[in-house]
């Protein structure tokens, strides 16, 4: 199956510092990246959709002032928590879907911290 | 997207056959089925996918009603690397950009030797 990564998978910050979590199709053109967010013993919600070269669409409840979101290339999205708090703390996951494919494909989460 | 409705927990015994069910009683005539597990601390991993007709591939087996309104997801041999939380979502599928999956509870499966 197609590959997706994200980095970093770990980061810890102070609160008010912004972080950007980088997510990459390796092997496939991502028309259409997720972003979404898990909590602990929680399932994932969904934060945000984006398509290459265009606005993303953030699902209800979401900041977009607070969580930016940059898909500039078809292999790349970037997700940038800016002035991060200790409950923004979460597991971050993307997902990448190809063009005329229907399956969605997930990287491997990143861990953020705020302290 | 039609909702499902997954048991919160099931245990299985190593080497034996993992009957995950899902009930999906307002799915729609164009809406897939769609399973996906996700170990601890990882992201989510694609298992299996259909609409009406049975399907199986190398990891799992999928079991869909004539009337659509439930499914079970099979692992024939389950090991301790089976050991994760199971998604069942049910979807329209559509080339067009957007729709993406939306992940309900799941279900815990404990894999024990």
């Amino acid at each position: 199956g197609a590959v997706v990564s994200q980095h970093p998978s770990r980061v810890i910050c102070k609160s008010g510092t912004s972080v950007k979590i980088e997510c990459r199709s390796l092997d496939f053109q991502a028309t259409t990246m997720f972003w979404y967010r898990q909590f602990p013993k929680q399932s994932l919600m969904l934060m945000a959709t984006s398509n290459e070269g265009s606005k993303a669409t953030y699902e209800q409840g979401v900041e977009k002032d607070k969580f930016l979101i940059n898909h500039a290339s078809l292999t790349l999205s970037t997700l940038t928590v800016t002035s991060a708090h200790p409950e923004d703390s979460s597991f971050y996951i993307c997902s990448a879907r190809g063009q005329g494919h229907n399956e969605q494909f997930f990287g491997p989460g990143t861990r953020l911290t705020v302290l | 997207d039609a909702k499902t409705t997954q048991p919160p927990s099931m245990d299985c015994a190593e080497g034996r056959a993992a009957n995950l069910p899902c009930n999906h009683s307002t799915i729609s005539g164009n809406e897939y089925v769609y399973w996906y597990r996700q170990i601890h601390s990882q992201g989510p991993q694609y298992i299996i996918h259909g609409l009406k007709n049975n399907e199986t591939n190398e990891m799992a087996s999928l079991i869909i009603t004539e009337d659509r309104k439930s499914s079970t997801l099979i692992l024939p041999h389950a090991t301790l690397r089976d050991t994760a939380v199971y998604y069942c979502i049910v979807r329209v599928d559509s080339n067009q950009a957007g729709t993406a999956l939306i992940f309900g509870k799941g279900t815990t499966l404990s894999v024990s030797s």
